[in-house]
């Protein structure tokens, strides 16, 4: 079965400190994306970072990275320095290419940036 | 601007009613999908339309309908059979089945 772990309801990270965020995911198609989104308060999705299946170095964007490590089945997000800003829920998805590209969904986890 | 616009913000319906959420993006993406969010919840998927006049049953269907007539627009109609349409439901649209998906702001609808 095709699903999505996040196993960490809730972090706390002190500002401009590093956090991960675990995700770890559970597939047997080959070709696959896997996503990470912010959701703030206000319900936006707001995409942050897509490392694919086949891509052999981990992807980064900004202070976002995405700490791949395939045979484990883990794509876990890097944030660095972290801001006030970066407070919200955090969702990591996986994309299914051969079932119309749609998005399996973790449950989330709730980041609260401390100053 | 570009981008993908749902409205309204927030919808209040008696239960029994059938309601219709717009969708509409100005993107040019060919693929549109609908999604709901339940408080602490994950996204489920919906319904998901890959080109005009096509669409495909996503993992929780049942209550719903869709229409994709035009290639900008996707809307989503919670009907009475759906047993518990209190959520959030976003719609997102991509240029293709392999590209990322592009969210728009979210539907909150309370249904009493």
């Amino acid at each position: 079965a095709q699903k999505i772990t996040q196993t960490q309801p809730g972090m706390f990270v002190q500002e401009k400190e590093a956090v991960t965020l675990d995700c770890t995911y559970d597939t047997s198609d080959q070709s696959y994306g896997l996503f990470w989104y912010k959701q703030p308060s206000s319900g936006e999705m707001i995409f942050l970072i897509y490392q694919g299946s086949y891509d052999e170095q981990n992807a980064t964007e900004g202070r976002y990275s995405l700490n791949f490590q395939k045979a484990r089945k883990s794509a876990n997000l890097v944030i660095s320095a972290s801001q006030l800003g970066d407070s919200a829920m955090y969702f990591c998805a996986m994309r299914l290419y051969n079932q119309g590209g749609k998005l399996i969904f973790g449950q989330g986890t709730e980041l609260s940036v401390k100053p | 601007d570009g981008g993908i616009t749902q409205s309204p913000k927030y919808l209040f319906r008696k239960e029994g009613q059938n309601v219709t959420l717009s969708c509409e993006q100005n993107l040019n993406h060919d693929a549109m999908y609908w999604y709901r969010q339940d408080p602490g919840q994950g996204l489920r998927l919906i319904y998901y339309s890959q080109i005009v006049n096509d669409f495909q049953k996503g993992d929780i269907a049942e209550g719903y309908s869709v229409s994709r007539e035009k290639k900008e627009s996707f809307p989503l109609t919670v009907t009475s059979a759906q047993k518990n349409p209190t959520a959030f439901y976003l719609c997102a649209s991509s240029l293709g089945a392999g590209k990322e998906q592009y969210f728009g702001p979210g539907t909150r609808l309370t249904v009493t």
